[in-house]
């Protein structure tokens, strides 16, 4: 039988493509987003945020976009390189509940970058 | 650049022993989290920790857990007895205050056999 979580959405791309990446997340609550990037045998690394009250976020070649109709949030990152090559998780916060802020952390995505 | 550390970076047990996981925190941060990731699954919250008491919790850190700010730089998980579905990467991230961005350390692999 199928084992789940064992096996990732894996995205391929040839290197200087852009890439998206999309998460959904479960809790319509949730005030701030978080994309990560998880290298083999590393924690969690911070790429980029977003707060709810926000649609759209740019960083240094991420860029995310935020669509709280449908809960979904998307990581672009352009020109991608083969150091990009990683898994990246999207994370939720949120300011409920009494919830002291921990993150929830969606299934990630592999992205591998063909030189 | 300040960062989160954690040791050990490997720790192999057998089932029913006690470990110990540590971690020192980014020294101005107030928060502290523990976090597990199954090989293969997503990130999981276990517990945050704040004026050295437990702000919450999850329903996976269960009675065999404990966390515990023994001095001014260390902030250690304690699983009293392990338990094979225990072995996983343990994550400690820490923030400066709730709102902010959480920090990671390289995480400690647990192996229980």
């Amino acid at each position: 039988g199928e084992s789940v979580g064992l096996h990732l959405p894996t995205l391929s791309v040839q290197e200087g493509d852009n890439s998206i990446i999309n998460c959904a997340y479960s809790n319509s609550a949730s005030d701030y987003f978080i994309w990560y990037k998880q290298e083999s045998g590393k924690g969690p690394q911070f790429i980029i945020d977003i707060r709810s009250n926000m649609d759209k976020r740019q960083g240094q070649r991420v860029t995310v976009l935020l669509n709280k109709t449908v809960k979904h949030l998307s990581l672009q990152i352009a020109a991608t390189q083969p150091g990009d090559s990683a898994v990246y998780f999207c994370a939720e916060k949120g300011n409920y509940g009494g919830s002291q802020g921990n993150l929830i952390f969606g299934k990630g995505t592999k992205l591998s970058v063909k030189p | 650049e300040p960062e989160v550390t954690q040791t050990p970076s490997h720790q192999v047990t057998q089932m029913g022993q006690e470990v110990i996981l540590r971690c020192v925190p980014i020294s101005n941060h107030l928060y502290f989290y523990w976090y597990r990731q199954i090989l293969g699954q997503k990130v999981e919250f276990l517990v945050s920790f704040y004026n050295n008491e437990i702000s919450e919790k999850s329903e996976i850190f269960d009675d065999q857990f404990s966390v515990e700010r023994p001095d001014g730089s260390n902030f250690t998980l304690k699983i009293r007895s392990t338990k094979l579905e225990d072995s996983a990467m343990y994550f400690c991230a820490s923030s400066e205050n709730r709102a902010g961005e959480q920090y990671f350390g390289p995480g400690t692999r647990l192996t229980v056999t």
